[in-house]
């Protein structure tokens, strides 16, 4: 089984709302990361944040981590319509193993 | 920079052929990923492998064979094709296995077994 879940699976939103994504894992982590994947391509990396982290911001890019949760959210601000993609989380464990969970489809809509 | 690179990038077997993919990268980096992803999924890591002459299994390392024996080139075979292989393919390298940076991936592999 994949160790993320991604919430919501699918997302729909009007260009210029925010889009906010949950991500849950199952074991300890070294750090989680967030890849964005358009239609028919590979994927392209967003954003790391270690273990020991609670926040992180890149752009119009906000990570949270709560670890005792194991839970990690990603904010996108102002979407845009070139925003529309698949976004997935992935955790790092110790053995540089990166896991992928299942992604969230998000639709901006102009 | 080419980045990662695999070939084929289409690829139609029958059930019981073998083949391979290769996959190639430019940045001189020790980590190199092998995944699968199905229609409506996530990704899911078959092996990688942690430097040259070293592999290691993923979630779901059945049915494949890697070899890394260049630090550029890490090489995914299918020796008995199955239609449940029928899957697009993703080779990804980083430099630290991702715990500083990011993995960068190649464009994929599409293989349909019929």
């Amino acid at each position: 089984s994949q160790q993320g879940e991604e919430d919501p699976q699918a997302l729909s939103i009007q260009e210029g709302e925010n889009a906010t994504m949950n991500c849950s894992y199952k074991t300890s982590i070294n750090n989680l990361q967030w890849y964005r994947q358009n239609s028919g391509r590979g994927l392209v990396h967003l954003i790391l944040i270690r273990s020991n982290e609670r926040e992180k911001h890149s752009g119009r890019l906000r990570v949270t981590l709560d670890t005792s949760k194991k839970s990690s959210s990603l904010l996108i601000t102002a979407s845009r319509a070139a925003d529309t993609a698949s976004y997935f989380c992935a955790t790092m464990d110790s053995s540089y193993k990166l896991i992928f969970g299942s992604g969230t489809r998000l639709l901006v809509r102009p | 920079n080419a980045g990662v690179t695999q070939t084929p990038k289409f690829r139609v077997l029958k059930t019981g052929q073998s083949m391979t993919l290769l996959c190639a990268q430019d940045m001189n980096h020790e980590y190199m990923y092998w995944y699968r992803q199905d229609p409506g999924m996530g990704l899911r890591l078959i092996h990688y492998s942690v430097g040259e002459g070293t592999t290691a299994k993923g979630e779901v390392p059945d049915g494949y064979n890697v070899s890394r024996l260049k630090k550029q080139n890490f090489l995914l075979g299918l020796e008995s094709a199955a239609p449940s292989q029928t899957s697009v393919y993703f080779c990804a390298s980083s430099y630290v296995g991702g715990l500083t940076g990011e993995l960068f991936f190649g464009e994929g592999s599409r293989l349909t077994v019929l």
